[in-house]
């Protein structure tokens, strides 16, 4: 089946520093990826969809230069936390699609960013 | 703006009780609609899909949920709760697209012994 593997599973970093999460396709090719972020006891809301060798496209009131999104190959999209703080401490998700927009996507096991 | 609507945020059943999760959404073209399943500190497991076709769509873990077009529902059932089941529980929908998705706020079920 396909997998999605994220990286790291978790993650402390101090404030003001960048965090990078990795977000791959084990077992195919993925020209488009999704980020959520779930706030604890909360639902997941979407970020941004990436696609592959182009920008990518925020949703309403997420910071791009905050939360830097590249999707460099078919198998591998990044988010970039820069300049941390406590409250973008979160759990972030990320899916990958395997095909046409009328499939589904896969989701990685996500990442826990603790911000101190 | 596209939304989905669980209305119970808490569900406590006990283990053996049958189970039926609700899930509402804004009616939109060709509606995909998915349940997931978390544990507490874990990435989602997928229960099961709509896409079209049946209107009754069996999933893991012994869940079904049934799509109805006309109240714009797409419930989970469980006819025999089991303690592992116990997690949060998230419907989620797709419009024009089955994988850029839109979550409902999620029902913690808590199984009794």
């Amino acid at each position: 089946g396909a997998v999605v593997s994220q990286h790291p599973s978790w993650v402390i970093c101090k404030s003001g520093t960048s965090v990078k999460i990795e977000c791959r396709s084990l077992d195919f090719q993925a020209t488009t990826m999704f980020w959520y972020r779930q706030f604890p006891k909360q639902s997941l809301m979407l970020m941004a969809t990436s696609n592959e060798g182009s920008k990518a496209t925020y949703e309403q009131g997420v910071e791009k230069d905050k939360f830097l999104i590249n999707h460099a190959s078919l198998t591998l999209s990044t988010l970039t936390v820069t300049s941390a703080h406590p409250e973008d401490s979160s759990f972030y998700i990320c899916s990958a699609r395997l095909g046409l927009m009328n499939t589904e996507a896969f989701f990685g096991q996500g990442t826990r960013l603790t911000v101190v | 703006a596209q939304s989905v609507t669980q209305p119970d945020i808490h569900i406590t059943v006990s283990e053996g009780a049958s189970l039926e999760l609700r899930c509402n959404y804004s009616y939109g073209a060709t509606p995909y609609l998915f349940w997931y399943v978390q544990s507490p500190g874990q990435g989602l497991q997928l229960l099961l899909k709509y896409f079209s076709g049946d209107t009754l769509v069996q999933g893991i873990k012994g869940f079904e949920a049934e799509f109805k077009r006309s109240q714009s529902s797409f419930n989970l059932r469980k006819p025999s709760v089991h303690w592992s089941d116990a997690a949060e529980y998230f419907c989620a929908k797709g419009t024009g697209t089955a994988s850029k998705l839109t979550f409902g706020t999620g029902t913690r079920l808590q199984v009794t012994l």
